[in-house]
């Protein structure tokens, strides 16, 4: 596609739901990233994947939390027993390979109720 | 780990100044990112720096590396109100695979 499509846009849930989140990249980019952004802080890196593998999984904060990228395009994120902690904005990067610019997506909004 | 830090936090100017937003490691880096995001967007891609001392322009922005490679700073001559928004550093260190984002400079300009 022509940009990062994140979807869906916002998400809303009950806490302790699991819940789904995907991102399709620029077709071509091999790197992805996940990064997500509380109100007035910077990106928080979550986890990099070089095609299907993920190369650095190190900021994702606990074992509630799991991205796979199976297919090295798509790439889901996954959070279970989900806290109102988890709210944030959710952004999905790609790049052709990792030493490029990222493009971001314009990110999915997840509430925790 | 792996931090950087970004001053200052917030800046207001008068349309037609200039303004700068400085970054700094502890850790020698790979690179720098420089990105802009307005309010209720996502970060755009600026700029990356990967030699040390680099110089890179566009229009009225000036980007520097530091020669350590530790520094960074983005320079925005004679703002316009469409420069609004807040503008992160981004950098991987030697060696690594994360790029760790700055807080942020939000800058404000008034007309």
């Amino acid at each position: 596609g022509a940009g990062v499509s994140q979807t869906p846009s916002n998400k809303v849930t009950e806490k302790g739901k699991y819940v789904e989140l995907r991102c399709d990249p620029i077709s071509g980019h091999t790197a992805l990233y996940w990064y997500r952004q509380s109100l007035g802080q910077g990106p928080e890196f979550l986890i990099y994947f070089q095609g299907t593998g993920a190369a650095d999984d190190s900021g994702l904060p606990n074992d509630r939390f799991f991205a796979v990228r199976p297919e090295g395009s798509v790439s889901t994120l996954k959070i279970q027993r989900t806290e109102r902690g988890d709210s944030a904005v959710y952004l999905c990067a790609s790049s052709f390979d990792r030493g490029q610019g990222y493009t971001f997506g314009s990110g999915t909004r997840l509430t925790v109720v | 780990g792996q931090q950087v830090m970004q001053i200052p936090q917030y800046q207001h100017v008068q349309e037609g100044e200039d303004f700068t937003t400085y970054c700094n490691s502890s850790t020698t880096l790979s690179n720098i990112q420089w990105y802009k995001q307005r309010p209720g967007g996502h970060p755009v891609f600026l700029i990356q720096l990967v030699k040390s001392g680099e110089v890179k322009k566009q229009k009225r922005l000036t980007f520097q590396f530091g020669e350590a490679k530790k520094n960074s700073s983005l320079h925005i001559t004679a703002t316009q109100t469409t420069d609004v928004g807040t503008y992160f550093c981004a950098a991987r260190a030697s060696g690594g695979f994360k790029t760790i984002f700055g807080a942020g400079t939000r800058l404000f300009v008034k007309a």
